[in-house]
């Protein structure tokens, strides 16, 4: 089964750190770009990020420039997102996303991780 | 990378019809074939209805359907369903190399 799995989020207070982790499951975890996309209580969604298959080109939103970054591990089929700097605005449900195939859009999402930015 | 602008809310009765519409620039929209819709229940992840502009993933339902005119890409649901409400969601690629998303519609079947 295609999977992907989110851990990592919780409470941290404005100007931490926290490191959210995806693990994927059921695909060729190298073969694809893979994404973050955010979801604040109540709001839209929002894209944060995404990485090339092999690492080397990532993109990110203007918001968190600077302050995220996104990773991943091939040989671990793991994929991350190092915040630093966190803001109140930064409280959401991270969810990690699968393109289908070489195109562009979201067919695989995880259930999400809840960041928190609150002392 | 301003939110592409959908309208806050649509409703339609069962066995209609009702278009969402999502208005970007020729910076997004407008410049490229990569337009995606996404249908999200409360509580849920998202889930993909439509994939560059108005390709279906298999297992999704005919009565979704898409398009795009200049800057506007629309979805179009037809033979409303009671479990159609729920937020909708279009995305755009971008000539940043970035996503983005609109700003989401609630579909509320009366």
């Amino acid at each position: 089964e295609v999977q992907l799995v989110e851990s990592g989020g919780g409470l941290v207070q404005p100007g931490g750190s926290l490191r959210v982790s995806c693990a994927a499951s059921g695909f060729t975890f190298s073969s694809y770009w893979m994404n973050w996309v955010r979801q604040a209580p109540g709001k839209g969604l929002e894209w944060v990020a995404n990485i090339k298959p092999d690492g080397r080109e990532k993109h990110y939103v203007d918001s968190v420039k600077g302050r995220f970054t996104i990773s991943r591990d091939n040989d671990k089929n793991s994929l991350y997102l190092q915040m630093s700097s966190l803001r109140a605005e930064d409280t959401a449900v991270y969810y990690c996303a699968r393109p289908p195939g070489g195109n562009v859009a979201f067919d695989i999402w995880g259930q999400g991780t809840m960041v928190t930015v609150s002392s | 990378q301003s939110a592409l602008t959908q309208p806050a809310s649509v409703s339609g009765s069962p066995g209609q019809s009702i278009t969402i519409s999502c208005t970007g620039t020729s910076s997004d929209v407008g410049g490229y074939n990569y337009v995606s819709w996404y249908q999200q229940h409360p509580g849920k992840a998202p889930k993909l209805l439509i994939y560059d502009v108005n390709n279906r993933p298999s297992g999704i339902s005919n009565r979704f359907s898409g398009s795009k005119s200049g800057n506007t890409a629309s979805l179009t649901i037809s033979g409303l369903q009671a479990e159609d409400e729920a937020d909708y969601y279009c995305c755009s690629y971008t000539s940043s190399g970035t996503l983005v998303f609109g700003g989401g519609t609630k579909l509320t079947v009366l």
